[in-house]
């Protein structure tokens, strides 16, 4: 059974700070992850992909993934208070598991 | 092109009742899932379908069930409704294993 670990929050950060978020999981095997982010109400939407150790730049988000320690983590560089949701860390489905595993998600404040 | 859709958006049932509910994946893809969440579990799987057979089901008593039709489509019901029912919950939609998920805006289900 996969397991992805996430802290549930909240993380407050003032606007222009970058914000850590970080996942733990538990199989090694996992090969990539996705971030979703959700706004309150409303349905997760995938913003980050990473499958290669190291990190994966896209605009402010960097993402980073260290397959060694088990952890990838997600960096917000510039919050701002429009990026207020709960990210939500996953591992797809792969070889013969068809059911992608979703972290419980931690809510980020950005407060002006 | 188009979107995850589910509807209804929005469902207000007694105990005991059943509720039925629907979800068109984007198209071209054939795999759907379902999810549950609350804000004390987070993102619960249900299950998952591809080309009309189930392929996983997590861990929900049998009064939960779904189907997926030749398009595609899928229904997931809930029979004999529980106040613990209530919550959002989400379809996703899937081009293929290990591929990202698309959600729908989700239907809210309140049982009183």
């Amino acid at each position: 059974q996969k397991e992805v670990e996430q802290n549930s929050g909240p993380l407050s950060v003032p606007e222009g700070a970058i914000a850590s978020l970080n996942c733990t999981y538990s199989d090694r095997g996992s090969q990539s992850f996705f971030w979703y982010r959700q706004y309150s109400g409303k349905s997760p939407e995938l913003i980050m992909f990473i499958y290669s150790n190291g990190d994966k730049e896209d605009g402010r988000f960097t993402a980073q993934l260290n397959k060694a320690s088990q952890y990838v983590s997600l960096l917000i560089r510039d919050s701002q208070p429009s990026d207020s949701a709960t990210y939500l860390c996953a591992i797809p489905a792969s070889g013969g598991s068809y059911i992608p595993t979703f972290g419980r998600g931690t809510s980020l404040i950005v407060h002006p | 092109k188009a979107g995850v859709t589910q509807t209804p958006r929005y469902l207000i049932k007694t105990r005991g009742q059943q509720v039925t509910l629907s979800c068109s994946p984007i198209s071209g893809h054939r795999s759907v899932s379902w999810y549950q969440q609350t804000p004390g579990q987070g993102l619960q799987f249900l299950f998952e379908y591809f080309s009309e057979t189930q392929r996983n089901k997590g861990n929900f008593p049998g009064r939960f069930s779904g189907r997926q039709f030749s398009n595609s489509r899928s229904e997931m019901n809930v029979s004999t409704l529980e106040l613990g029912d209530s919550a959002l919950y989400l379809c996703a939609s899937r081009q293929g294993v290990g591929t990202e998920a698309f959600f729908g805006q989700g239907t809210r289900l309140t049982v009183v």
